[in-house]
Protein backbone atom coordinates (compact mmCIF):
# COMPACT_ATOMS: atom_id res chain seq x y z
CA UNK A 1 0.00 0.00 0.00
CA UNK A 2 0.92 3.04 -0.52
CA UNK A 3 2.15 6.02 1.58
CA UNK A 4 2.52 9.74 1.32
CA UNK A 5 4.70 11.91 3.38
CA UNK A 6 4.47 15.42 3.53
CA UNK A 7 7.32 17.11 4.99
CA UNK A 8 6.81 20.42 6.35
CA UNK A 9 3.56 20.45 8.87
CA UNK A 10 3.34 24.08 8.66
CA UNK A 11 4.89 26.84 6.18
CA UNK A 12 4.35 30.07 7.12
CA UNK A 13 5.20 32.71 3.67
CA UNK A 14 4.87 36.56 3.34
CA UNK A 15 2.61 37.50 0.85
CA UNK A 16 4.45 37.81 -3.10
CA UNK A 17 6.57 35.33 -1.94
CA UNK A 18 6.85 32.23 -3.43
CA UNK A 19 6.34 28.63 -1.62
CA UNK A 20 7.10 25.07 -2.40
CA UNK A 21 5.10 22.15 -0.28
CA UNK A 22 7.26 18.67 0.08
CA UNK A 23 5.38 15.57 -0.80
CA UNK A 24 6.91 12.21 -1.33
CA UNK A 25 5.48 8.45 -1.49
CA UNK A 26 6.50 5.24 -0.81
CA UNK A 27 6.53 3.03 -3.97
CA UNK A 28 8.42 3.07 -7.47
CA UNK A 29 5.68 1.76 -9.20
CA UNK A 30 3.27 3.37 -11.81
CA UNK A 31 1.23 5.96 -9.49
CA UNK A 32 -1.36 8.84 -10.18
CA UNK A 33 -0.17 11.53 -8.21
CA UNK A 34 -2.72 14.69 -7.02
CA UNK A 35 -2.17 17.98 -4.96
CA UNK A 36 -5.77 18.92 -3.11
CA UNK A 37 -6.43 22.26 -1.38
CA UNK A 38 -8.39 22.22 2.00
CA UNK A 39 -10.13 26.33 2.95
CA UNK A 40 -11.49 25.87 6.42
CA UNK A 41 -15.01 24.34 7.00
CA UNK A 42 -15.23 23.26 3.27
CA UNK A 43 -14.08 19.79 1.10
CA UNK A 44 -11.30 19.18 -0.94
CA UNK A 45 -10.60 21.19 -4.55
CA UNK A 46 -8.64 19.56 -6.71
CA UNK A 47 -5.30 21.94 -8.03
CA UNK A 48 -3.32 19.24 -9.96
CA UNK A 49 -2.46 16.17 -10.88
CA UNK A 50 -0.31 13.78 -12.51
CA UNK A 51 -1.21 10.78 -14.68
CA UNK A 52 1.21 10.47 -16.93
CA UNK A 53 3.69 12.54 -19.96
CA UNK A 54 5.37 15.78 -19.06
CA UNK A 55 6.87 16.05 -15.84
CA UNK A 56 6.09 19.51 -14.55
CA UNK A 57 2.20 19.68 -14.34
CA UNK A 58 0.86 22.87 -14.07
CA UNK A 59 -2.70 23.64 -12.13
CA UNK A 60 -5.34 26.13 -10.81
CA UNK A 61 -4.68 29.50 -9.33
CA UNK A 62 -1.02 29.29 -10.97
CA UNK A 63 0.31 26.75 -8.84
CA UNK A 64 2.53 23.42 -10.54
CA UNK A 65 4.27 20.43 -9.57
CA UNK A 66 6.81 18.05 -10.52
CA UNK A 67 7.31 14.63 -10.49
CA UNK A 68 10.42 13.07 -9.49
CA UNK A 69 10.05 9.08 -10.13
CA UNK A 70 13.73 8.55 -8.94
CA UNK A 71 13.25 10.30 -5.77
CA UNK A 72 9.48 9.76 -5.51
CA UNK A 73 8.74 12.86 -5.07
CA UNK A 74 5.71 15.42 -6.05
CA UNK A 75 6.61 18.76 -4.69
CA UNK A 76 4.02 21.73 -5.09
CA UNK A 77 5.41 25.20 -6.11
CA UNK A 78 3.92 28.85 -6.79
CA UNK A 79 5.78 31.79 -7.36
CA UNK A 80 3.79 34.11 -5.65
CA UNK A 81 1.46 33.67 -3.06
CA UNK A 82 -1.58 35.75 -2.09
CA UNK A 83 -3.31 36.00 1.46
CA UNK A 84 -6.31 34.09 -0.18
CA UNK A 85 -3.94 30.85 -0.83
CA UNK A 86 -4.00 30.32 3.10
CA UNK A 87 -5.11 26.48 3.32
CA UNK A 88 -4.49 23.29 4.23
CA UNK A 89 -2.94 21.61 1.09
CA UNK A 90 -2.75 17.52 1.07
CA UNK A 91 -1.32 15.50 -1.49
CA UNK A 92 -2.34 12.18 -2.63
CA UNK A 93 -1.38 8.88 -4.40
CA UNK A 94 -3.13 6.03 -6.11
CA UNK A 95 -2.32 3.50 -8.40
CA UNK A 96 -4.18 2.57 -11.74
CA UNK A 97 -5.42 -0.28 -10.67
CA UNK A 98 -6.58 0.34 -7.09
CA UNK A 99 -9.37 3.10 -6.31
CA UNK A 100 -8.12 4.81 -3.44
CA UNK A 101 -6.61 8.14 -2.91
CA UNK A 102 -4.27 7.73 -0.19
CA UNK A 103 -3.60 10.96 1.45
CA UNK A 104 -0.92 12.29 3.50
CA UNK A 105 -1.37 14.56 6.74
CA UNK A 106 -1.50 17.52 5.32
CA UNK A 107 0.55 20.75 5.16
CA UNK A 108 -0.69 23.81 6.68
CA UNK A 109 0.23 27.62 4.84
CA UNK A 110 -0.34 30.90 6.58
CA UNK A 111 0.32 33.62 4.57
CA UNK A 112 0.76 37.06 6.07
CA UNK A 113 0.89 40.48 4.62
CA UNK B 1 -23.49 21.95 -13.18
CA UNK B 2 -24.08 20.88 -9.27
CA UNK B 3 -20.80 19.17 -8.05
CA UNK B 4 -20.88 16.27 -5.05
CA UNK B 5 -23.73 17.36 -2.61
CA UNK B 6 -23.35 15.81 0.96
CA UNK B 7 -26.35 15.82 3.75
CA UNK B 8 -26.41 17.06 6.51
CA UNK B 9 -23.62 19.58 6.65
CA UNK B 10 -23.42 19.08 10.44
CA UNK B 11 -24.78 16.36 12.59
CA UNK B 12 -24.45 16.01 16.89
CA UNK B 13 -25.03 12.01 18.04
CA UNK B 14 -25.13 10.31 20.89
CA UNK B 15 -22.25 7.50 21.56
CA UNK B 16 -23.95 3.91 20.85
CA UNK B 17 -26.49 5.97 17.83
CA UNK B 18 -26.30 5.03 14.48
CA UNK B 19 -26.03 7.79 11.68
CA UNK B 20 -26.59 8.13 8.19
CA UNK B 21 -25.10 10.59 6.22
CA UNK B 22 -25.91 11.05 2.25
CA UNK B 23 -24.09 11.83 -1.06
CA UNK B 24 -25.35 13.04 -4.77
CA UNK B 25 -22.51 12.25 -6.97
CA UNK B 26 -21.75 14.70 -9.57
CA UNK B 27 -23.53 14.95 -12.69
CA UNK B 28 -21.84 11.62 -15.24
CA UNK B 29 -20.33 10.49 -12.28
CA UNK B 30 -21.01 6.88 -11.72
CA UNK B 31 -18.68 5.67 -9.01
CA UNK B 32 -18.56 7.01 -5.03
CA UNK B 33 -15.93 6.98 -2.60
CA UNK B 34 -16.45 7.94 1.11
CA UNK B 35 -13.68 9.29 3.43
CA UNK B 36 -13.07 10.13 6.89
CA UNK B 37 -11.03 12.66 8.24
CA UNK B 38 -10.23 13.32 11.48
CA UNK B 39 -9.18 16.68 13.13
CA UNK B 40 -5.81 17.75 11.77
CA UNK B 41 -5.04 14.82 9.72
CA UNK B 42 -5.43 13.67 6.05
CA UNK B 43 -8.65 12.02 4.66
CA UNK B 44 -9.00 8.25 5.24
CA UNK B 45 -10.38 5.85 2.63
CA UNK B 46 -13.46 4.25 3.87
CA UNK B 47 -15.31 2.51 1.08
CA UNK B 48 -16.20 3.12 -2.78
CA UNK B 49 -19.61 2.13 -4.68
CA UNK B 50 -19.92 0.82 -8.09
CA UNK B 51 -22.87 -0.40 -9.37
CA UNK B 52 -24.27 -0.87 -6.25
CA UNK B 53 -21.93 -2.78 -5.31
CA UNK B 54 -18.92 -2.52 -2.23
CA UNK B 55 -15.72 -2.56 -4.76
CA UNK B 56 -12.95 -1.69 -2.34
CA UNK B 57 -12.81 -1.14 1.48
CA UNK B 58 -10.43 0.38 3.62
CA UNK B 59 -9.27 -0.45 7.25
CA UNK B 60 -12.49 0.27 8.98
CA UNK B 61 -14.28 -2.04 11.16
CA UNK B 62 -18.08 -3.47 9.92
CA UNK B 63 -19.60 -0.73 11.86
CA UNK B 64 -18.91 1.01 8.36
CA UNK B 65 -21.35 0.15 6.01
CA UNK B 66 -22.44 1.49 2.86
CA UNK B 67 -25.83 1.74 -0.42
CA UNK B 68 -25.75 3.34 -3.87
CA UNK B 69 -28.77 3.51 -5.27
CA UNK B 70 -29.39 2.84 -8.94
CA UNK B 71 -29.33 6.62 -9.44
CA UNK B 72 -25.87 6.56 -8.19
CA UNK B 73 -26.33 8.18 -4.99
CA UNK B 74 -25.02 6.72 -1.61
CA UNK B 75 -25.20 6.39 1.81
CA UNK B 76 -22.26 5.90 4.59
CA UNK B 77 -24.24 4.28 7.88
CA UNK B 78 -22.10 3.82 11.23
CA UNK B 79 -23.32 1.67 14.12
CA UNK B 80 -22.50 1.81 17.72
CA UNK B 81 -21.00 5.34 17.22
CA UNK B 82 -17.74 5.45 19.39
CA UNK B 83 -16.47 8.82 19.94
CA UNK B 84 -13.41 8.84 17.87
CA UNK B 85 -16.09 8.40 15.03
CA UNK B 86 -16.05 12.23 15.13
CA UNK B 87 -14.64 13.67 12.05
CA UNK B 88 -15.35 15.43 8.84
CA UNK B 89 -16.85 12.67 6.34
CA UNK B 90 -16.32 13.55 2.53
CA UNK B 91 -18.07 12.03 -0.41
CA UNK B 92 -16.06 11.69 -3.83
CA UNK B 93 -17.25 10.96 -6.89
CA UNK B 94 -15.71 9.78 -10.31
CA UNK B 95 -16.30 8.12 -13.51
CA UNK B 96 -12.92 6.72 -13.29
CA UNK B 97 -10.07 6.28 -10.73
CA UNK B 98 -7.85 9.80 -11.46
CA UNK B 99 -10.73 12.27 -11.60
CA UNK B 100 -12.33 12.23 -8.04
CA UNK B 101 -14.65 15.78 -7.05
CA UNK B 102 -15.08 16.13 -3.45
CA UNK B 103 -17.71 17.43 -1.71
CA UNK B 104 -17.88 19.81 1.06
CA UNK B 105 -18.93 17.05 3.88
CA UNK B 106 -20.92 16.80 6.80
CA UNK B 107 -19.28 17.02 10.49
CA UNK B 108 -19.82 14.50 12.61
CA UNK B 109 -19.77 15.26 16.37
CA UNK B 110 -20.18 11.89 18.73
CA UNK B 111 -21.05 12.92 22.49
Amino acid sequence: AQSVTQLDSQVPVFEEAPVELRCNYSSSVSVYLFWYVQYPNQGLQLLLKYLSGSTLVKGINGFEAEFNKSQTSFHLRKPSVHISDTAEYFCAVSEPNDYKLSFGAGTTVTVRA
Amino acid sequence: DAGVTQSPTHLIKTRGQQVTLRCSPKSGHDTVSWYQQALGQGPQFIFQYYEEEERQRGNFPDRFSGHQFPNYSSELNVNALLLGDSALYLCASSSNNYGYTFGSGTRLTVV
